[in-house]
């Protein structure tokens, strides 16, 4: 089992400019969770999909958009970059709607200039 | 509003001693409480996972309880050695829904 993987590892992209990061999730794993993590502070929460549905989202504005496939795998879209898009996204998959244990991937660090 | 709030933000440690991670939350309404790992630049380790109904979770040296009427969580690492240094973060899940709110996390430094 590979776990959860993101794609790419690490990203630059300039002000203006749009991105889209992938996520396969854990084997067995039905739901995929975002997060976005500044420097020196927790993960806040992005959304959440569930069955090809945006099911709960975080206070993030509509530049964040998502997808979730057949498969469960998933992509985070953010268009129009700011400066303050710069972070760590995290992917965490987990079974039953994020009843049970979150299984976290390692990670996109995207840098915006 | 659910907010998560971890104290001390930053413990430095010698080596063998015992230790408490502490983690409030303001709402109650939690479905589980989870505890993780992160090491610089990656990503989340799962730790314990608390269901609401819970009030404490084992795993070898680390211990965390739960206290829903105070909105409180604590992390107990015993006999702390280097490799625990890492940053460890405490997340509640809220009902109806499963939202995930993490505090900001301590930083733990093991001192040989």
């Amino acid at each position: 089992d590979a776990g959860v993987t993101q794609s790419p590892t690490h990203l630059i992209k300039t002000r203006g400019q749009q991105v889209t990061l992938r996520c396969s999730p854990k084997s067995g794993h039905d739901t995929v969770s975002w997060y976005q993590q500044a420097l020196g502070q927790g993960p806040q929460f992005i959304f959440q999909y569930y069955e090809e549905e945006e099911r709960q989202r975080g206070n993030f504005p509509d530049r964040f958009s998502g997808h979730q496939f057949p498969n469960y795998s998933s992509e985070l879209n953010v268009n129009a970059l700011l400066l303050g898009d710069s972070a760590l996204y995290l992917c965490a998959s987990s079974p039953r709607r994020g009843r049970d244990t979150q299984y976290f991937g390692p990670g996109t660090r995207l840098t915006v200039l | 509003k659910q907010e998560v709030t971890q104290i001390p933000a930053a413990l430095s440690v010698p080596e063998g001693e015992n230790l408490v991670l502490n983690c409030s939350f303001t709402d109650s309404a939690i479905y589980n409480l989870q505890w993780f790992r992160q090491d610089p630049g990656k990503g989340l380790t799962s730790l314990l996972l608390i269901q609401s109904s819970q009030r404490e979770q084992t795993s070898g040296r680390l211990n965390a309880s739960l206290d829903k009427s105070s909105g409180r969580s604590t992390l107990y690492i015993a006999a702390s050695q280097p490799g625990d240094s890492a940053t460890y973060l405490c997340a509640a899940v809220n009902t109806g829904g499963f939202k995930t709110i993490f505090g900001a996390g301590t930083r733990l430094f093991v001192k040989a």
